[in-house]
């Protein structure tokens, strides 16, 4: 079955780190960019960042928000997707998807998402 | 950033009902637009993509249009199924940005 099983989400006090983990299975997951998305308590989504593939030499791009606290990694021998979260803050509480993209005339779009993993960042 | 802004934020029609969802991109996007359907406590689900494009297994009665700056998605026939919030989001550079979403209820 083609599914995306994120995990790793937990209670964590600001300031302190966590890693969270996607599990892919059922499709070739080096063709694909992969995206972390997120959603804050009853509020709407909001992109994290994204990793390229091999092609492209698993770059990255990330949203403001995120950008020097947050880093995305993958390992396509595990068919696996990573986000560590550093220095964490109390606006970093929210269920994170992982998301798979993919491409039409070289643009991603998000094909399918993970469960979520929620991430409470709490004292 | 490319701001995307949804309306109405919510909505209530009965089954049978045709209703539109607007979106619009503070610059043009082009045709690289996504909409996406959240029901109460799931994931986001991929409904149509290059704006008008739908992904397979989803049904015929959801349809995209619009290109440059504004968008609709519209649910020709509604149904109790269909409860959910709706988003857009553009593709095409980064930040990658979503709308605000559509409550839609029955």
């Amino acid at each position: 079955e083609v599914q995306l099983v994120d995990s790793g989400g937990d209670l964590v006090q600001p300031g302190g780190s966590l890693r969270l983990s996607c599990a892919v299975f059922g499709f070739t997951f080096s063709d694909h960019y992969m995206d972390w998305v997120r959603q804050a308590p009853g509020k709407g989504l909001e992109w994290v960042g994204r990793m390229r593939n091999k092609a492209r030499s698993y770059t990255t791009e990330y949203a403001a928000s995120v950008k020097g606290r947050f880093t995305i990694s993958r390992d396509d021998s595990k068919n696996s997707l990573y986000l560590q979260m550093n220095s964490l803050k109390t606006e970093d509480t929210a269920v994170y998807y992982c998301a798979r993209a993919s491409s039409t005339s070289g643009r991603w779009y998000f094909d399918l998402w993970g469960r979520g993993t929620l991430v409470t960042v709490s004292s | 950033d490319v701001q995307m802004t949804q309306s109405p934020a919510t909505l209530s029609a009965s089954v049978g009902d045709r209703v539109t969802i607007t979106c619009r991109a503070s610059q043009s996007i082009s045709n690289c637009l996504a909409w996406y359907q959240q029901r109460p406590g799931k994931a986001p689900k991929l409904l149509i993509y290059m704006a008008s494009t739908l992904e397979p297994g989803v049904p015929s009665t959801f349809s995209g249009s619009g290109s440059g700056t504004e968008f609709t998605l519209t649910i020709s026939s509604l149904q109790p199924e269909d409860v959910a919030t709706y988003y857009c989001q553009q593709y095409i550079t980064y930040p990658l940005t979503f709308g605000g979403g559509t409550k839609v209820g029955i």
